[in-house]
């Protein structure tokens, strides 16, 4: 079974810019997460989507957005970028959303703010 | 205000020794914790994970250790082999309704020396 797949690897941007990334989560799974990684600070919760809805958000700005497809494909969006949104963006995908599914994750987008 | 420390950013540890990872919790009502593990420039594979109503789980070389009155977990790998360097995670999981959400520690990179 394919793994998590997200798209692209890496980004470069410029401030005031913004940007879509992708994630496709491994087949039958339906519950689609997203992390920040920044040095030292560990991986921050953006938000998770289950069935096209959003279930939970983070301590994150209105600026960073995200959807999901009815085939479980999620996108997450940040608009209006700024140097410190410079970070690896995971996402993470499970079976369900309930209970104590492990999570699995993707390489990650390494996004550049410059 | 992090729920889940990890106080050690660095470990280093001989190959064939024991690895000790720590990692500490504010929050009482998480109820389920689980090890990552993560290689540069990939996302994060799940090691081992230890629901709360036990105190120890074993997974081969492997074992997480859950102390609830400390609120404390530990993640001890016997014997550390050099494939071992990387940095682990140590992240929580609430028991709040239908939402789930993984808060994770900061990361401690571990370098087994050969």
């Amino acid at each position: 079974k394919a793994g998590v797949t997200q798209t692209p690897r890496y980004l470069i941007k410029t401030r005031g810019q913004q940007v879509t990334l992708s994630c496709s989560p491994i087949s039958g799974h339906r519950s689609v997460s997203w992390y920040q990684q920044t040095p030292g600070q560990g991986l921050q919760f953006l938000f998770e989507y289950f069935s096209e809805t959003q279930r939970n958000k983070g301590n994150f700005p209105g600026r960073f957005s995200g959807r999901q497809f009815s085939n479980s494909r999620s996108e997450m969006n940040v608009s209006t970028l700024e140097l410190g949104d410079s970070a690896l963006y995971l996402c993470a995908s499970s079976l369900v959303a309930t209970g104590q599914e492990t999570q699995y994750f993707g390489p990650g987008t390494r996004l550049l703010v410059l | 205000d992090q729920q889940v420390k990890q106080n050690s950013p660095s470990l280093s540890v001989q190959e064939g020794r024991i690895s000790i990872l720590n990692c500490d919790y504010t929050n009482s009502m998480f109820d389920y914790f689980l090890w990552y593990k993560k290689y540069p420039a990939e996302g994060p594979t799940f090691l081992i994970s230890i629901s709360s109503i036990k105190d120890k789980n074993e997974d081969g070389r492997f074992t997480v250790f859950l102390n609830k009155s400390a609120k404390h977990l530990s993640l001890h790998i016997v014997p550390s082999q050099p494939g071992d360097s990387a940095v682990y995670f140590c992240a929580a999981v609430g028991s709040s309704g239908s939402a789930r959400q993984l808060t994770f520690g900061s990361g401690t990179q571990l370098t087994v020396l050969p």
